[in-house]
């Protein structure tokens, strides 16, 4: 069963625009990470957000995490084409070992 | 070794068959996950190993499921007699953490397709 749900399910902008992602979960957790996929190749860690934090940053990404709603979102600024892939939210459940994804979103990014 | 390494990276087989996939971790990382994934969805949690204790497998489809990892390092899946079902993208990932999970580092895949 997976743990996270994300929206969009697909997603198509132009080059230099702004795409958001989000993603909903049901339990309370310690982490919510964020995962890269290219076309069927392995995942690729993004940026993990802990319990406690509600905003972080790396490069042109920026995550929120609001555990009231039990929701986070990621926001790629100026997007670019090689940030074309699918992209899945991950938790980490309070007082669980394991590490459970969401369905993805799909990112088109058009040249 | 420098990522995580997964073999074979394609496998066909027929129907009853039986299947090991094998995973080889980061060295220095003391857990180990397989997952699962269908093409156009997100990975399934299999089972996970810290060393070589396994746990969780409450993931593992059936009893035709199984995994090991004896020695705390490399890892195999096996699949008894396989079916159709049962073709899909597996999925080995390694984490330096154990309990509070952090960054997982995955491997190319094993793709599995049951004739």
């Amino acid at each position: 069963s997976q743990q996270g749900e994300e929206d969009p399910q697909a997603l198509s902008i132009q080059e230099g625009e702004n795409a958001t992602m989000n993603c909903s979960y049901k339990t309370s957790i310690n982490n919510l990470q964020w995962y890269r996929q290219n076309s069927g190749r392995g995942l690729v860690h993004l940026i993990l957000i802990r319990s406690n934090e509600r905003e972080k940053h790396s490069g042109r990404l920026r995550v929120t995490l609001d555990t009231s709603k039990k929701s986070s979102s990621l926001l790629i600024t100026a997007s670019r084409a090689a940030d074309t892939a699918s992209y899945f939210c991950a938790t980490d459940e309070t007082g669980g070992f394991k590490t459970i994804f969401g369905a993805g979103t799909r990112l088109f990014v058009k040249a | 070794g420098a990522g995580v390494s997964q073999s074979p990276r394609y496998k066909v087989t027929k129907r009853g068959q039986d299947v090991t996939l094998r995973c080889d971790p980061i060295s220095s990382h003391a857990t180990l996950y397989w997952y699962q994934q269908a093409l156009g969805q997100g990975p399934e949690f299999l089972t996970y190993f810290n060393y070589e204790a396994q746990p969780d497998k409450s993931g593992l489809p059936s009893d035709r499921f199984s995994a090991e990892r004896p020695e705390g390092s490399i890892s195999t899946l096996t699949i008894q007699r396989t079916e159709q079902r049962d073709s899909a993208m597996y999925r080995c990932a390694s984490s330096r953490l154990t309990g509070n999970t952090g960054e997982l580092f995955f491997g190319e895949g094993s793709r599995l397709t049951v004739l």
